[in-house]
């Protein structure tokens, strides 16, 4: 496709519940990145896969929080036994060269009741 | 880092005024930054980059300077527009690491007035 797409835009889901969100990268980009970012902040890192092995995994906050890349496209992030401070908007960005020229997916706003 | 919460520094200006933002960034390894426009609902835009090597590096009505020697980071908005009013955050990479993982300074709001 023409950007990075992420599913679903808005996702409410009670405290305790699993939730998976969804990475579509732009077609042929190797390195994908997940960030979270809380409201009124800044993105911060999650975790990073290089074609779909899984890099660096470094960011995630919690052994809640598990991110998959099984054919190096398509990129599933899904948190187990959501808190309310798992409530941000979770971000996936893609690059065709590693290092450089991210393009940003517009998110997943998740918010845990 | 450093949170501060919902109270991201502000920037009002007025239609075409210059603007600059200002950025301050933590780790004197960092080779490689990069500008983010940020509008509400969507995720971070590219504006510019710049790599360590250089000191100033211009776009189509931005500039980014960058002074290794105090860690800081600034972005300069010529003629700004109303289309401009966003939160802009700087990014930097840290060099040494064989990808590309940012870590993004706290934002600025920036409000341009007709």
């Amino acid at each position: 496709g023409a950007g990075v797409s992420q599913s679903p835009r808005y996702k409410v889901a009670k405290r305790g519940q699993d939730v998976a969100l969804r990475c579509d990268p732009i077609s042929g980009h190797v390195s994908l990145f997940w960030y979270q970012q809380a409201l009124g902040q800044g993105p911060e890192f999650l975790t990073y896969f290089q074609n779909e092995a899984q890099l660096d995994k470094s960011g995630l906050p919690s052994d809640r929080f598990f991110a998959e890349r099984p054919e190096g496209s398509v990129s599933t992030l899904k948190i187990q036994r959501t808190q309310q401070e798992d409530s941000a908007v979770y971000l996936c960005a893609s690059s065709l060269v590693v290092n450089y020229g991210y393009t940003f997916g517009s998110g997943t706003r998740l918010t845990v009741v | 880092g450093e949170s501060v919460g919902l109270h991201l520094p502000t920037l009002s200006v007025q239609e075409g005024d210059n603007s600059i933002i200002n950025c301050a960034y933590s780790n004197s390894a960092s080779d490689y930054f990069i500008w983010y426009k940020q509008e509400s609902g969507k995720g971070p835009q590219f504006i510019i980059d710049i790599r360590s090597n250089m000191d100033k590096r211009q776009g189509q009505r931005v500039t980014v300077l960058l002074n290794k020697t105090v860690k800081h980071l600034s972005l300069q908005i010529a003629a700004t527009q109303p289309g401009d009013s966003a939160v802009y955050f700087c990014a930097e990479k840290v060099g040494g690491t064989s990808y590309g993982k940012l870590t993004f300074g706290q934002g600025t709001i920036l409000t341009v007035h007709p």
